[in-house]
């Protein structure tokens, strides 16, 4: 298997602009993970679906972020408008129930906000 | 709500030795699990080591393993014949396990030098 796939792998925009990411979960796992990495707060969790339903969000930091699961294979994370203080890295990672609840994370997305 | 603190925000080792990494973790619950993942330069997550808490026995993999102290809320992670590759941070991370939701919380991570 490939592994969580990300996309893309780096993003540069300015203050105001829409963005998103993307994550392709490894094929049959039924739990997706975002979370987001700053030097100030380390790794936290912003929202995890499972079976593409939306079961906690609340780690999400305001409106301006919303996330999406439209199937088993496709997730996107979307900030808008975004700011300065948005610049992270993002990751993605998947699990399967069960399975020792071992988490595999994507490569990550780091967004610069300017 | 569970916390995990790693006291050591930076430790170096010399190759071939052996260091010892930290972390607690406060939480009510007695269903968890218990990791320690790798993040090298390249920040890829690696999962280095698991801990079931129902476990007395401690987890082992190759040169790593942990020393869990359930009572003291404890979970140090130790390396063995520490090589160059090594070099990374390393966060603890707690699970509870409760129905729906195998959600991770990390420590703030500490950054492991190994000098050649």
């Amino acid at each position: 298997d490939a592994g969580v796939i990300q996309s893309p792998r780096h993003e540069v925009t300015e203050m105001g602009q829409e963005v998103t990411l993307r994550c392709k979960p490894i094929s049959g796992h039924d739990y997706l993970f975002w979370y987001r990495q700053t030097m100030m707060r380390g790794l936290e969790l912003l929202i995890y679906f499972n079976n593409n339903v939306p079961i906690d969000d609340s780690g999400m930091p305001e409106d301006r972020f919303s996330a999406k699961m439209p199937n088993a294979s496709f997730s996107t994370l979307k900030i808008q408008p975004s700011e300065p203080r948005d610049s992270a890295v993002y990751f993605c990672a998947s699990s399967l129930q069960g399975y020792f609840y071992e988490q595999y994370f994507g490569p990550g997305t780091r967004l610069t906000v300017t | 709500a569970q916390t995990v603190t790693q006291s050591q925000p930076e430790m170096s080792v010399q190759e071939a030795e052996t260091v010892t990494l930290s972390c607690t973790y406060d939480t009510s619950e007695s269903n968890y699990y218990l990791f320690w993942y790798k993040q090298p330069p390249s920040r890829q997550m690696i999962l280095v080591i698991r801990q079931e808490a129902y476990k007395q026995q401690n987890a082992t993999e190759n040169r790593f393993s942990v020393n869990f102290q359930k009572a003291a809320k404890s979970f140090s992670l130790k390396i063995s014949d520490s090589q160059l590759g090594d070099t990374a941070m390393y966060f603890c991370a707690f699970m509870k396990l409760a129905g729906y939701g195998n959600k991770l919380v990390f420590g703030a991570g500490t950054i492991l030098r190994v000098k050649s």
